[in-house]
């Protein structure tokens, strides 16, 4: 079982509409999450940090739910420019906080 | 603001040759991370340097060293190259720990595709 789990998609959506994926994690002891954001044969570029309960900037809300072990993405109001693979990434205080990555979730936004 | 920068962008290269892929973190940043990307994959760390010291070791190969030097840039030197080493080679850097002993964010460059023929 991966340590990082996320449904792969691809997630088709039309433009303006709200979308959201989530990521679970097995260990319980992680303290660290991010959703990085990566464009085809780009790099991975971090899209935000969540240490609480959550984190929100603009049309991304990222919220971080401990006792169930998984953290959400949610994407308001969503644009063509959205169309990215969304990678959770949490960070391993049993491998001196590595970062563990999930597999990422294909978003595809239709105008 | 000034990015991770990683040379070569491509190379190309022949089975059984070498390689040495460049990376120069972003300034202040004292934590380099190596990642291979092979396609539809999702990145594997290879290895990490705190601090011109080995920190981590990931799935990085026997045939492939890294270090990093007193300008915190960092070198991964790839020898007896394989078709299966074909892949974007990723470094990220972040500053030293952070919060309550966590590891800062990592920032990713652009990377380096390598083409093993």
């Amino acid at each position: 079982r991966k340590e990082v789990e996320q449904d792969p998609g691809p997630f088709n959506v039309p433009e303006g509409a709200t979308v959201a994926f989530n990521c679970t994690y097995s260990n319980s002891a992680s303290q660290s999450f991010f959703w990085y954001r990566q464009d085809c044969r780009k790099e991975p570029k971090l899209l935000m940090s969540v240490y609480s309960s959550g984190n929100e900037d603009g049309r991304f809300t990222a919220q971080l739910n401990r006792a169930s072990q998984y953290i959400s993405l949610l994407i308001r109001d969503s644009k063509l420019s959205d169309s990215a693979t969304y990678l959770c990434v949490v960070n391993d205080v049993d491998s001196n906080y590595q970062l563990i990555w999930g597999a990422g979730t294909k978003l595809i936004i239709k105008p | 603001a000034a990015g991770v920068i990683q040379s070569p962008r491509h190379l190309i290269k022949e089975k059984r040759e070498t390689a040495t892929l460049k990376c120069y973190p972003i300034p202040r940043h004292d934590t380099v991370y190596w990642y291979q990307q092979g396609p539809g994959q999702d990145p594997q760390f290879l290895i990490s340097f705190y601090e011109k010291m080995q920190s981590d070791k990931g799935s990085i190969p026997d045939r492939f060293s890294a270090q990093q030097f007193s300008d915190y840039h960092s070198e991964l030197n790839m020898s007896s190259l394989e078709l299966g080493d074909s892949a974007l080679y990723f470094c990220a850097s972040s500053s030293a720990l952070g919060l309550a002993g966590r590891r800062d964010t990592q920032y990713f460059g652009p990377g380096t595709r390598l083409t093993v023929l």
